[in-house]
């Protein structure tokens, strides 16, 4: 499995915008960059994942970059609720499995 | 319905005894799988069910032994567990597209 390297932690202010970066240098041309958190307590969520071209949703906007090499997972307004774990992960889509790093732990202070 | 369902929420059990996680999601999702996570650790894979049938073991060891009786149903059987057994135990289904829907969780205590 192709790995990624997060930073060990990060930190932001509530209502403020958060950039979690992740490098994936050797990815492979069919590789997803998928990326889910875990709050205390609960089992990992779903945030977003794309192959190529940024990608929105309710939750994060994920930008990755032209060589693919690396990408960003953008918190707009960063909320108390926000504070997990953040793991950037490669892999395919549909049935594939999906394999976890370290993570980077992110605070959000009030 | 975006719920995967999995009891218990918590299994204290010694090592000689045979006991059964239970997973149950109804999103129709094909796919289903077994993690194991440790306190402040990722998440690691277990087992991978694809369509009923085991796809991907990760070299897991006989006393754990994963069934998927039914497309909506996985089960874990746990039997001569040892307490370095104990951790959280994640199970998780796959929508065709990708996204991977968790459950909380069963908190396993080996004693």
């Amino acid at each position: 499995d192709a790995k990624t390297t997060q930073p060990n932690s990060m930190e932001s202010n509530e209502e403020e915008p958060v950039h979690l970066p992740c490098n994936h240098s050797t990815i492979s041309g069919t590789d997803y960059i998928h990326w889910y958190r875990q709050l205390p307590s609960q089992g990992p969520e779903y945030v977003i994942h794309g192959l190529t071209s940024n990608v929105n949703n309710r939750m994060a906007s994920l930008a990755i970059a032209e060589d693919r090499k690396s990408s960003t997972l953008i918190l707009h307004r960063a909320t108390l609720r926000d504070a997990a774990v953040y793991y950037c992960i490669l892999g395919g889509t549909s049935y594939g499995k999906l394999t976890f790093g370290q993570g980077t732990i992110l605070t959000v202070h009030p | 319905d975006t719920e995967v369902t999995q009891t218990p929420k918590h299994l204290v059990m010694g090592m000689t005894n045979k006991k059964s996680l239970k997973c149950e999601q109804h999103m129709g999702h094909r796919a289903m799988y077994w993690y194991k996570q440790k306190a402040k650790k990722p998440p690691e894979l277990m087992f991978v069910y694809s369509y009923e049938k085991l796809s991907i073991n990760e070299s897991v060891p006989s006393r754990f032994s994963p069934e998927c009786p039914n497309s909506s149903l996985l089960n874990l059987h746990l039997h001569a567990l040892q307490p370095e057994d104990s951790a959280l135990y994640l199970c998780a289904s796959s929508h065709p597209l990708g996204q991977k829907y968790f459950g909380p969780g069963t908190r396993l205590t080996v004693t």
